[in-house]
């Protein structure tokens, strides 16, 4: 089945510097891939996704790309502050369209990123 | 905006006790699931659903139960809860566009 490692397992950055969480996946059919963030006493929140037809995509500060042939993909955090202090952590699936279980998430174990003001 | 949420966010319980917790989506969501998360271990699949009545083991059934009488309605069993069932549980449903939305999770303590 599917496996998704995740590095690094802490990061810690000064504030306005860029971050870069990365995780590898080992199913190839895998095409759905999002990011959560957790902040702390809080729910996980989708802050970002990205399918397989498309190699990278931006929302303001954040932006995710895929290497589909390498089967890795990253979150970059650019001119980061105080408030991107959380827990992020990445999933793979295939998607509903396979049907049955490998429509589930595949998540990664975390990574605990602290932004020092 | 979706919503999920579940019935405590935080609970005591003893050992040998029975404890139920809930989830109620209110997106008319197929599937749903249950997760365990514990430092350093990450989100660990318990069990999920796709339909009324439907269930399937995740990774760490062992231990728990669930039951999905209604669509927007899931919950997990802990039959007999022991101290290693000392975790944060977090419910979540699934979208037709794959993605998950999570409650806000109910750290549970067995003493």
């Amino acid at each position: 089945g599917e496996n998704v490692e995740q590095h690094p397992s802490t990061l810690s950055v000064q504030e306005g510097d860029s971050a870069v969480i990365k995780c590898t996946y080992s199913d190839s059919a895998s095409n759905y891939f999002p990011w959560y963030k957790q902040e702390l006493g809080k729910r996980p929140q989708l802050i970002i996704d990205i399918r397989s037809n498309v190699g990278e995509k931006k929302d303001q500060r954040i932006a995710v790309t895929l290497n589909k042939t390498a089967k890795h993909f990253s979150l970059h955090i650019t001119e980061t502050q105080p408030e991107d202090s959380a827990v992020y952590f990445c999933a793979a699936s295939k998607g509903l369209g396979y049907g049955g279980s490998q429509g589930n998430l595949i998540f990664g174990k975390g990574t605990k990123l602290s932004v020092k003001p | 905006d979706v919503k999920v949420t579940q019935s405590s966010r935080y609970l005591v319980k003893r050992t040998g006790e029975k404890v139920f917790l809930e989830c109620v989506q209110d997106m008319d969501h197929e599937n749903m699931f249950w997760y365990r998360q514990d430092p350093g271990l990450g989100l660990r699949l318990i069990y999920f659903s796709y339909d009324v009545k439907m269930k399937e083991k995740g990774d760490i059934p062992e231990g728990y139960s669930v039951s999905r009488e209604k669509k927007e309605r899931f919950s997990l069993i802990l039959e007999s809860a022991s101290t290693n069932q000392t975790s944060m549980y977090l419910c979540a449903s699934q979208s037709s566009t794959d993605t998950q939305y999570f409650g806000p999770g109910t750290r549970l303590t067995v003493l």
